[in-house]
């Protein structure tokens, strides 16, 4: 089974623009989750999708958006960037939110230049 | 009270040794926790977890001890390997949620 997928990989933007980023969870995972991880502040929740709805959402400015489609994928879209955004942002799934284990991908490494 | 606490920041072990890593939660609401291992360039895979209606749980080299009334937990890790050498975090959730909760995280170096 094919595990979390993120793209980019890798994405360097100039503060100001707008960037977003795809992951696909796993297949049958309904529960799509991102996070931040930079060294400063670790590993910080955004927010949480389930059936296409934002279940939870983090101590971040309103820059910092998502979605999920009915296939489960989903996006996070973070306009206006600022230097302080450059960090790995995690995808991760899981089955049924908080009763099964959660999956994360490899990341999008975003640095804002 | 949202924080979980981890100690220490970085551990070196010998090959063959204990590894214990330490994490403290306020929250009681708090109902699981999980513990990532992460590799430089990859997202944290889990490693093993626990809810607090047990004491203890084991797989394998790995080890959770949980302590519901000083609201701790620990992870060891047994006969620790080279290929151990990563950083670990343990974090906590709330029930029917996938929002966790990380600790600062533990860079573990076993050396042969």
């Amino acid at each position: 089974k094919a595990g979390v997928t993120q793209t980019p990989r890798y994405l360097i933007k100039t503060r100001g623009q707008q960037v977003t980023l795809s992951c696909s969870p796993i297949s049958g995972h309904r529960s799509v989750s991102w996070y931040q991880q930079t060294p400063g502040q670790g590993l910080q929740f955004l927010f949480e999708y389930f059936s296409e709805t934002q279940r939870n959402k983090g101590n971040f400015p309103g820059r910092f958006s998502g979605r999920q489609f009915s296939n489960s994928r989903s996006e996070m879209n973070v306009s206006t960037l600022e230097l302080g955004d450059s960090a790995l942002y995690l995808c991760a799934s899981s089955t049924d939110r908080g009763n099964s284990p959660l999956h994360f991908g490899n990341g999008t490494r975003l640095t804002v230049t | 009270q949202q924080q979980v606490k981890q100690s220490p920041q970085s551990l070196i072990v010998q090959k063959g040794g204990i590894s214990i890593i330490n994490c403290a939660y306020e929250n009681t609401a708090f109902d699981y926790f999980p513990w990532y291992q992460q590799f430089p360039g990859k997202g944290p895979a889990l490693l093993i977890a626990i809810r607090p209606d047990v004491s203890e749980k084991k797989e394998g080299r790995f080890t959770i001890s949980f302590n519901k009334s000083a609201k701790q937990f620990s992870l060891h890790i047994m006969d620790s390997q080279p290929g151990d050498s990563a950083t670990y975090f343990c974090a906590a959730s709330v029930h029917n949620t996938d929002k966790l909760i990380f600790g600062t995280g533990t860079r573990l170096q076993v050396f042969p």
